[in-house]
């Protein structure tokens, strides 16, 4: 399984596009990349995968360069809301056994 | 989305005692669901693979005649808690993948059990 890094933590302001980037330097060739977002006392909760390039949804944005040794979470004009812990995985979604190792996450607080 | 759910979301119990968490995928079937334990300001543990209709695969370091996990059906996996201890008190949180979605690597996750040990 591949390990992750990412900041341990950062802050911005309402208002703000935050990026949050992830180095995962053994990925696989297999391997997607998932971000998760998790609020205190709740579990985690499904934010954007990829595989390459760009991936866009209502969310977010995911990027994703050529060499896929690193990925970025980008949060379009971040709210009060958006203050939780992110946690960027990476694996390879082949089968339902398929485990989910967390690693450390970024801790996101967002000010007014 | 698919919505997996937990009971109970909270329990306060003696040191001692056995404490049965459940996790239902409540609109899909999950032949896998995950169970984590998660310590204040710290990331989620994998604790165990739950499998239905056979035994649970336990992650390095996590005893399993401590933490029972029975996957009974398709829709239901436990956890049991035997012998709590107060270093046991801890948030839990079970996962599960939509089997429609073989091949799409989008876990759910529960809303997670505060296990309070006295």
């Amino acid at each position: 399984l591949a390990k992750t890094t990412q900041p341990i933590s950062m802050d911005s302001y309402e208002g703000q596009e935050v990026n949050i980037t992830c180095s995962h330097n053994n990925i696989a060739t297999n391997d997607y990349i998932t971000w998760y977002q998790q609020f205190p006392s709740q579990g985690p909760r499904f934010i954007i995968q990829g595989y390459k390039t760009k991936v866009t949804n209502e969310v977010a944005s995911l990027f994703i360069p050529a060499d896929r040794k690193s990925s970025t979470l980008s949060l379009p004009r971040v709210s009060l809301s958006d203050t939780a812990v992110y946690y960027c995985l990476v694996g390879w979604p082949g089968s339902s056994a398929s485990k989910i190792i967390f690693g450390s996450g970024t801790r996101l607080s967002i000010r007014p | 989305g698919a919505v997996v759910s937990q009971h109970p979301s909270w329990v306060i119990c003696k040191s001692g005692t056995s404490v049965k968490i459940e996790c239902r995928s409540l609109d899909f079937q999950a032949t896998t669901m995950f169970w984590y334990r998660q310590f204040p300001k710290q990331s989620l543990m994998l604790m165990a693979t739950s499998n239905e209709g056979s035994k649970a695969t336990y992650e390095q370091g996590v005893e399993k005649d401590k933490f029972l996990i029975n996957h009974a059906s398709l829709t239901l996996s436990t956890l049991t808690v035997t012998s709590a201890h107060p270093e046991d008190s801890s948030f839990y949180i079970c996962s599960a993948r939509d089997l429609r979605q073989e091949g799409y690597n989008e876990q759910f996750f529960g809303p997670g059990t505060r296990l309070t040990v006295l």
